[in-house]
């Protein structure tokens, strides 16, 4: 199993450009979420699935589109990228959504905004 | 509404110093409580857990006891090695909520 995997590792935006990163998992888990890591603030949570074709809004949605399609993959779309953006971002899935599972992580992208 | 608040870092040590990293949280109900560790230039990993009040998690030497009467949930470790140079994240996760609450992260620096 390759676990959780994210595309781009890194990526430099300017301002203004769209851009969608990509989170796919291979363990057949129901629940994806998004998250953003910023210096002294730890984790956000952005948006989150349920299952395919559910979506919900986290923490911090604001700038943020994403969808599930499949239960595989669950990308997050940057509409219109601003500074405040600048960020790592980490996708999670767990095998359910109660709240004793363990989520677990991919690698980040690492995102700048310019 | 609900609340993780641990310690500020870094914590510096030396190999083999006990550790002690605190976590406190604010939660309606009784959520789930754990511990995640983030090695450099990599995601998150689980590294223990506690579903329950009294509940011990424990993994690769750490230790934290679930304590409802003190809403705590402190991260220990008897000997550290310079290999648990990592940043440590304390998270909850509500009954009835689909969402982790995550406090800010404790880097924790163990010198040779």
């Amino acid at each position: 199993n390759a676990g959780v995997t994210q595309t781009p590792k890194f990526q430099v935006l300017k301002t203004g450009q769209s851009m969608t990163l990509q989170c796919a998992q291979d363990m057949n888990h129901e629940y994806m979420s998004w998250y953003r890591q910023d210096p002294g603030m730890g984790l956000r949570l952005i948006h989150y699935s349920v299952g395919a074709g559910i979506t919900d809004q986290g923490e911090v949605p604001n700038g943020y589109n994403v969808s599930r399609s499949t239960t595989e993959d669950f990308p997050l779309r940057l509409l219109s990228a601003a500074p405040s953006q600048t960020s790592v971002y980490f996708c999670a899935s767990s095998y359910g959504g109660t709240h004793q599972e363990t989520q677990y992580f991919g690698p980040g992208t690492r995102l700048l905004v310019l | 509404g609900n609340s993780v608040t641990q310690m500020e870092g870094p914590v510096t040590l030396s190999e083999e110093a006990f550790l002690t990293i605190n976590c406190t949280y604010t939660a309606t109900g009784y959520p789930s409580l754990f511990w995640y560790v983030q090695y450099p230039g990599e995601g998150l990993q689980l590294l223990l857990k506690a579903t329950k009040a009294d509940d011990k998690g424990s993994n690769k030497g750490f230790e934290a006891t679930y304590r409802k009467e003190t809403t705590s949930f402190h991260l220990e470790k008897g000997s550290v090695q310079v290999s648990d140079s990592a940043v440590y994240f304390c998270a909850l996760s509500d009954k009835g909520t689909y969402k982790y609450i995550f406090g800010t992260g404790t880097r924790l620096k163990v010198l040779a």
